[in-house]
């Protein structure tokens, strides 16, 4: 069964560090998101792809935060400098798009980030 | 803009009892809301979803919700709740001119022997 794959799984890392976390989307999924969960919330949207395009990063902290999706394929969300706050999960989803009559996304298993 | 709301953060059922998980959706144009279910340190697995065909959906695991427009609710429901349901449920609602799903809280239940 295709699943949406990232890595790391786990990061631990310092304030002020540069983090970086990978996503391959299901193959042939044209639309790629990146959410962010702090603990007891539910995820909150960073930023949307459309192939290699971005739709919408309307909720992207563009200061620190940084995401490509370079070919339109797989997709890089960095942090840098990370800050205590920015400890969460960090959900990676994919979608086919286009017209389809509802947007069903699936989720891959998400990077934990602890900034110490 | 449409958002949805979990009545209850916690929810702790006995095994073998009903399972009942509110949600409530505020929208100006028709939904479509999903449940997902989300173990610990895992991603998200939809569990079902409303797209404007039948109000009463089953899902998988034995789940199903009914969409109700007059009360604007989409409540989840389980006859009898197993060990392994014990896990965080999110309700999320899309709008049909408009793919962002936005999430609840979510619910955490945990299941009593």
């Amino acid at each position: 069964e295709a699943e949406v794959a990232q890595s790391p799984r786990y990061k631990i890392t310092e304030k002020s560090q540069a983090v970086a976390f990978w996503c391959d989307p299901i193959s042939g999924h044209a639309t790629l998101y990146w959410y962010r969960q702090i603990l007891g919330q539910g995820p909150e949207l960073l930023v949307q792809f459309q192939d290699e395009s971005v739709v919408d990063d309307s909720q992207l902290p563009k200061d620190r935060f940084s995401a490509e999706r370079l070919k339109g394929v797989d997709s890089t969300l960095k942090i840098q400098p990370a800050e205590l706050g920015d400890s969460a999960m960090y959900l990676c989803a994919s979608s086919l798009g286009g017209e389809s009559s509802y947007n069903e996304q699936f989720f891959g298993p998400g990077t934990r980030l602890t900034v110490l | 803009a449409q958002s949805v709301t979990q009545l209850g953060s916690h929810v702790s059922v006995s095994e073998g009892a009903l399972v009942l998980l509110r949600c409530n959706y505020s929208s100006s144009v028709p939904p479509y809301l999903f449940w997902y279910v989300q173990y610990p340190n895992q991603g998200l697995q939809l569990l079902l979803k409303y797209t404007s065909a039948a109000t009463l959906v089953k899902g998988i695991n034995g789940f199903e919700a009914e969409f109700k427009k007059s009360e604007t609710s989409f409540h989840l429901t389980k006859p009898s709740a197993h060990m392994s349901d014990a896990a965080e449920y999110f309700c999320a609602v899309t709008l049909s001119n408009d793919y962002k799903l936005s999430f609840g809280a979510g619910t955490t239940v945990t299941v009593r022997a």
